[in-house]
């Protein structure tokens, strides 16, 4: 139980153009989700948080017009890096929670997606 | 600011060397403590979750404890693939987002 998939796993894209990565919750409904983001030899650092159904919540010096979130179900849940440049270039991370069985605030992630920007 | 350090940030062990990787939190109130596994390009594998002083759990080789101002990850007797690196969190902010330490990077040779 507590499965959560990325999609794409990997995407190289040429700079200014826009990328979507899906994460979806597979065995679960997830209330809340939340997309991080890890350069090479970091920790995860949070992006946003979202609750389905509702606007998403960024972290500071995260710009909201070019990191688009969108939760609209509960095992849903899209970023979409817009207008990307070579500095976007990096592992993206989904988590969920909110099922049954788990406990109040724990986490599941994705497989993560690299994004390369060109 | 909060933080959440861990220690060392690389541990080479053979196998069957034990060791315990060290996550230090400053922060009243602790909701939880949270190990994870990161294999490299993977997302984060849950292992467990700690939420009061002298709380311990286990599973397989590995055991983590907390006290009320860090948290220990007990390897007995590692294996090769346990090789990874070890990330703690404790949660951050009222919605339930996580912040993690650097992580301990460990190699364990046959």
């Amino acid at each position: 139980g507590a499965v959560v998939s990325q999609h794409p796993s990997w995407v190289i894209c040429k700079s200014g153009t826009s990328v979507k990565i899906e994460c979806r919750s597979l065995d679960f409904q997830a209330t809340t989700m939340f997309w991080y983001r890890q350069f090479p030899k970091q920790s995860l650092m949070l992006m946003a948080t979202s609750n389905e159904g509702s606007k998403a919540t960024y972290e500071q010096g995260v710009e909201k017009d070019k990191f688009l979130i969108n939760h609209a179900s509960l095992t849903l849940s899209t970023l979409t890096v817009t207008s990307a440049h070579p500095e976007d270039s990096s592992f993206y991370i989904c988590s969920a929670s909110g099922g049954t069985g788990q406990g109040p605030l724990e986490q599941y992630f994705g497989p993560g997606t690299r994004l390369t920007v060109t | 600011e909060d933080q959440v350090t861990q220690s060392p940030e690389a541990l080479r062990l053979q196998e069957g060397e034990s060791s315990s990787l060290n996550c230090s939190y400053t922060v009243s109130g602790l909701r939880g403590l949270f190990w994870y596994r990161q294999d490299p390009g993977k997302g984060p594998e849950f292992l467990f979750t700690l939420y009061s002083a002298g709380e311990e759990k286990e599973k397989e080789r590995l055991k983590a404890t907390l006290t009320k101002k860090e948290s220990f990850l007990h390897i007995t007797a590692p294996k090769p693939e346990d090789s990874a690196t070890y990330l703690c969190a404790r949660p951050g902010g009222s919605q339930g987002n996580l912040i993690f330490g650097k992580g301990t990077k460990l190699s364990v040779k046959p």
